[in-house]
């Protein structure tokens, strides 16, 4: 599975959007673009997930480049319960169906 | 989606014990797989629990130190055997319910070990 690479945190204003990038260069054609995030002390939750095209849901939006090389999650209105640690993983054709977690952008929403 | 149930959510162990982790799903599912995640780190993958036979182990993992068990489509164990306290982390069950390459996973609460 490709590697994917994140910056180690950011922060957003409380109300406003959230755009975590995640640059996933060496994808191959048949791998999926995934994000998950994990808030303190809980299990990880699945966000969203993407081949091509962009994709949205309740939840956030996935915005992945023409040459699929990096990808977006964006969060509309950031709330203070979206503070987490957000993982973009990339998994494809030949996985065994796991997830690879790299070490993900610790979003810290404030007031 | 699935509901991901895992007994102990937390426990104490002295060392060299061992400690039987217990995930239950509310359905049947295809894939189950268990994950460690070490204080301030991210999730690593021990092994795939494969319904009636032996597990699948990562490397660095092996079968006696975290034998696991998996008699049906809703139910495994994850065993962490002869505890030390490098052995102190969260432990998760994973579960898949649709496709290896599209369906998504699903988490449990996880099981806070501390070993002293």
């Amino acid at each position: 599975d490709a590697k994917t690479t994140q910056p180690p945190s950011m922060d957003c204003a409380e109300g406003r959007a959230a755009n975590l990038p995640c640059n996933h260069s060496t994808i191959s054609g048949n791998e999926y673009v995934y994000w998950y995030r994990q808030i303190h002390s809980q299990g990880p939750q699945y966000i969203i997930h993407g081949l091509k095209n962009n994709e949205t849901n309740e939840m956030a939006s996935l915005i992945i480049t023409e040459d699929r090389k990096s990808s977006t999650l964006i969060l509309p209105h950031a709330t203070l319960r979206d503070t987490a640690v957000y993982y973009c993983i990339v998994r494809g054709g030949g996985s065994q169906g796991n997830l690879i977690f790299g070490k993900g952008t610790k979003l810290s929403v404030k007031p | 989606s699935a509901v991901i149930s895992q007994k102990p959510s937390r426990d104490i162990c002295q060392r060299g014990t061992s400690l039987t982790i217990q995930c239950q799903v509310d359905s049947q599912v295809t894939m189950m797989f268990w994950y460690r995640q070490q204080p301030g780190q991210s999730l690593t993958l021990i092994a795939t629990a494969n319904q009636g036979s032996e597990a699948t182990y990562e490397s660095g993992f092996v079968i006696d130190k975290f034998p696991i068990s998996r008699p049906n489509l809703t139910f495994s164990t994850l065993t962490v055997s002869n505890m030390s306290p490098e052995d102190s982390s969260i432990y998760l069950c994973s579960v898949g319910t649709g496709s290896t390459n599209t369906g998504e996973l699903f988490f449990g609460e996880g099981s806070r070990l501390t070993v002293l």
